[in-house]
């Protein structure tokens, strides 16, 4: 069964630093997602993509986030200047038009 | 913005037995899910209601969208040790392959 793949698993950074997030969605879905979870909090949506460009973005997606497309298959999330509170889990997910959402298995990020 | 009320935070139940978990928000939704996650990994779909009123299973999982349209029940009947996890529910929004909210999760404990 496909499913959405996402690396690294794991990703140690200083504060300051820029991280990129990367995920490969499921192949013929074409709108894809970013959430993230801080540790014993709930998932929460940060951005949408549909047709190479954000649908719906929350306040937590704010200049230091970015998402891109660079090519058909990968889908990336890029924190510029990482602060201590990006710490999280990333979660990216793909969903066909119409359709449920489904979930990779996250990159933990930790943020010193 | 939306909100989704999950109580309580945790249950503890022994292995056999059924276990009732309700999921209720202010707002309408149009589309209502049940997510597992496990400790480090990216939630799973269980079951996606579609319509008010609508009553879906699957094995020995069911789950209910309220006529409302502000709450949804997941029941997990004859509870295995591998039910262990954190299950939320979800709700989306009118719109074609609008964000995800998310509740803050029910953790489930199953004794053998």
């Amino acid at each position: 069964e496909p499913e959405v793949t996402q690396t690294p698993s794991h990703q140690v950074t200083q504060m300051g630093q820029e991280v990129i997030l990367r995920c490969v969605p499921i192949s013929n879905h074409l709108y894809f997602y970013w959430y993230r979870q801080i540790l014993g909090q709930k998932v929460e949506f940060l951005v949408s993509f549909y047709n190479n460009e954000i649908s719906e973005k929350s306040e937590i997606f704010d200049d230091q986030f970015s998402v891109e497309r660079p090519d058909g298959s990968n889908f990336t999330l890029k924190i510029r200047s990482t602060k201590l509170e990006d710490s999280a889990m990333y979660f990216c997910a793909s969903a066909q038009a119409g359709r449920t959402q489904y979930f990779g298995p996250g990159t933990r990020l930790l943020v010193l | 913005g939306q909100q989704l009320n999950q109580s309580p935070q945790s249950m503890f139940i022994q292995e056999g037995e059924d276990v009732s978990m309700n999921c209720t928000s202010s707002s309408i939704f149009n589309t209502w899910l049940w997510y597992k996650q496990d400790p480090g990994e990216g939630p799973v779909l269980l079951i996606a209601l579609y319509k008010a009123g609508e009553l879906t299973s699957n094995g020995r999982l069911t789950a209910q969208f309220g006529i409302t349209r502000k709450d949804s029940f997941l029941n997990i009947s004859a509870s295995i040790p591998s039910d262990v996890g954190i299950y939320f529910c979800a709700g989306q929004l009118p719109g074609a392959n609008s964000k995800l909210t998310f509740g803050k999760g029910i953790t489930l404990s199953v004794r053998p």
